[in-house]
């Protein structure tokens, strides 16, 4: 199937930092996903993008859809303790119906 | 409160028998899904199911099965078949145009 490449596959950060993670494909996507996943739970929708060029933010998180619609990136402001997870991208393909695809995820570490 | 539940939480079995996760909503959703997590790997598609009593193969359906006998269940079985099934599972539902919402998952374990 189509396949996601996510990076940083991890991060070390200090408290208050700001983090960037990308994900790009090399094919079209109609849809960017980031979810969170906590250890040993399941992902949760953070951010959800439909447009190429959107912009969107939720708290200190902010992300975008690629213009060329082949990637987008989460950057997280001024990073706290709880951010600690991993963070996982995913799209629909363009011409794939409603299927997601994943990204192998970020693991975010802050430390205080 | 709606939501989705997967049990049990953790989950042993051992080599050559087959084993039921269950997964359950209440959020009146149509579409439900089953992924697989391994570690550092994004999910991948088992099974997915849109409508009562049809589903279909995902990316790695082998070893695996399925039923969608009611609209709020979507069990998945581990079969004997499955060479490693070792992993951390993954229910999903949804419903027109909302995004996949997960369950707490289940961890499998071959002993």
């Amino acid at each position: 199937g189509q396949q996601l490449n996510q990076s940083p596959q991890s991060m070390f950060i200090q408290e208050g930092e700001d983090v960037s993670m990308n994900c790009t494909s090399s094919s079209i996507f109609n849809t960017w996903l980031w979810y969170k996943q906590d250890p040993g739970e399941g992902p949760v929708l953070l951010i959800a993008l439909y447009k190429a060029g959107e912009l969107t933010s939720n708290g200190r998180l902010t992300a975008q859809f690629g213009i060329t619609r082949k990637d987008s990136f989460l950057n997280i402001s001024a990073s706290i303790p709880s951010d600690v997870g991993i963070y996982f991208c995913a799209g629909r393909p363009y011409n794939a119906g409603n299927m997601l695809t994943f990204g192998g995820g970020t693991r975010l570490m802050v430390k205080p | 409160d709606g939501g989705i539940t997967q049990s049990p939480k953790y989950l042993f079995r051992k080599e050559g028998q087959n084993v039921t996760l269950s997964c359950e909503q209440n959020l009146n959703h149509d579409a439900m899904y089953w992924y697989r997590q391994d570690p550092g790997q994004g999910l991948r598609l088992i099974y997915y199911s849109q409508i009562v009593n049809d589903f279909q193969k995902g990316d790695i359906a082998e070893g695996y099965s399925v039923s969608r006998e009611k609209k709020e269940s979507f069990p998945l079985t581990v079969t004997s078949a499955q060479k490693n099934p070792t992993a951390f599972y993954l229910c999903a539902s949804r419903h027109g145009d909302t995004e996949a919402f997960f369950g707490q998952g289940t961890r499998l374990t071959v002993v």
